[in-house]
């Protein structure tokens, strides 16, 4: 099983719509939990941290679901800019200092 | 002004040479990383640095050798190139050896023939 699973997608999406996506992870020692955005052929960037109590950033909502072990996003209102691939980042545990495990990532295209 | 910067972006060689490529980050962080992106659009750790110390080496054929000659750079250099190591290379850096939040460069397509 891999480390951080991801439906790679894609999901297309009218603009305006909302879209939402989940990602699991095996790894149950693993503590902080991100998303990043990578636009095709450029560099990942962090789009948002994921807290226990879930959090809010403008349109994007990120949950945990730590018993599951899944985290999820949520865009509402899409616009065209949101298209991109959006990575799940995991790290690997209380002793893994900087050992990120990203996702495949979720292809969403958000169309006009 | 660019944060964390790689060069070159394009790389194609054949099989068996031996290349370099540089990275230099201009945010004051403490800790790097090489990262290899393949054709599945897994990133995967394969070095980091802090304070121009190896603190992360994953299982990464010894043909992989980095380097950080200060903490503002980490370069990676590979002898004996091989089909299998075409892929996007991204060197990323944090704050610290603790935060997770990691900038990345542009990336490095690396195309062996």
């Amino acid at each position: 099983r891999k480390e951080v699973e991801q439906d790679p997608g894609p999901f297309n999406v009218p603009e305006g719509a909302t879209v939402a996506f989940n990602c699991t992870y095996s790894n149950s020692a693993s503590q902080s939990f991100f998303w990043y955005r990578q636009d095709c052929r450029k560099e990942p960037k962090l789009l948002m941290s994921v807290y226990s109590s879930g959090n809010e950033d403008g349109r994007f909502t990120a949950q945990l679901n730590r018993a599951s072990q899944y985290i999820s996003l949520l865009i509402r209102d899409s616009k065209l800019s949101d298209s991109a691939t959006y990575l799940c980042v995991v790290n690997r545990g209380t002793d893994s200092w900087g050992k990120l495990q990203f996702g495949a990532g979720t292809q969403v295209v958000v169309t006009p | 002004d660019t944060a964390v910067s790689q060069t070159p972006k394009y790389l194609v060689t054949q099989m068996g040479n031996d290349k370099s490529i540089k990275c230099e980050q201009n945010l004051g962080h403490d800790t790097m990383y090489w990262y290899k992106q393949d054709s599945k659009k897994f990133l995967k750790i394969m070095f980091s640095y802090n304070n121009k110390e190896l603190i992360i080496n994953e299982t990464v054929p010894n043909r992989f050798s980095p380097k950080s000659p200060d903490k503002a750079h980490l370069n990676l250099h590979i002898n004996s190139l091989e089909l299998g190591d075409s892929a996007v290379y991204f060197c990323a850096s944090s704050q610290d050896i603790s935060s997770y939040e990691q900038y990345f460069g542009p990336g490095t397509r690396l195309t062996v023939t």
